[in-house]
């Protein structure tokens, strides 16, 4: 089944705590991307990576790490979390980021920074 | 600066009370206005890509119509199971995406 997999999916953790969310896609998509979605505010784009080892900032980078070492992986690294960045986290890829192509997203992670 | 709005935020229709989203966008160079549904606990689900104005598509009880400032999506006889959010997001020249907040809809039977 062609999915978009993220974890964990729920996490609470304590101020300036490192933690790494997982993304993983088996659709052998070139482009990945992370957004968060906040009430009110709707999905705002982190960071993107075009390709292996090609990553750029989104809207709403600051806090944030991201590393693409393999096409299927796109982690998503808070190196200093701070209870600014609670937040629901969505992944998502798409196989051209040219050309129109639409994004699957995964199911979402839910971080509470205490 | 690009900028998408939808409206109403959210909606509350009887089963069968056909009703249409807004999305209006401004943004530089459109390369494609996408609408997602979102159901509670998971991520968004793809629905129709709009490329040009004048373009339609369809699926089941929704068309998504577009002109060169807003899209519709028209939902005919909906059913509780349509209940969710709808998201607009638009792609301008330089390939960067804007979502708007969403509709939240809510079919009651």
């Amino acid at each position: 089944e062609a999915q978009v997999t993220q974890n964990p999916r729920y996490l609470i953790t304590v101020t300036g705590k490192k933690l790494t969310v997982t993304c993983s896609q088996n659709m052998n998509h070139e482009y990945m991307s992370w957004y968060r979605q906040d009430p009110g505010l709707g999905l705002r784009q982190i960071y993107y990576s075009m390709n292996v080892e090609v990553t750029d900032k989104g809207d709403v980078p600051e806090g944030y790490k991201v590393s693409r070492k393999e096409k299927r992986n796109f982690p998503l690294i808070l190196e200093s979390p701070s209870p600014n960045q609670t937040s629901l986290y969505f992944c998502a890829s798409s196989l051209i980021w040219q050309k129109n192509q639409p994004q699957h997203f995964g199911d979402g992670t839910r971080l509470s920074i205490l | 600066e690009d900028q998408v709005t939808q409206s109403p935020e959210a909606l509350r229709l009887q089963e069968g009370e056909s009703s249409s989203l807004n999305c209006s966008y401004t943004v530089s160079g459109l390369r494609g206005l996408f609408w997602y549904r979102q159901d509670p606990g998971k991520g968004p689900e793809f629905l129709f890509t709009l490329y040009s104005a004048g373009e339609e598509k369809e699926k089941e009880r929704l068309k998504a119509t577009l002109t060169k400032k807003e899209s519709f999506l028209h939902i005919t006889a909906p059913k509780p199971e349509d209940s969710a959010t709808y998201l607009c997001a638009v792609q301008d020249r330089d390939d960067k995406i804007i979502f708007g907040k969403g509709t939240r809809l809510h079919i009651l039977p």
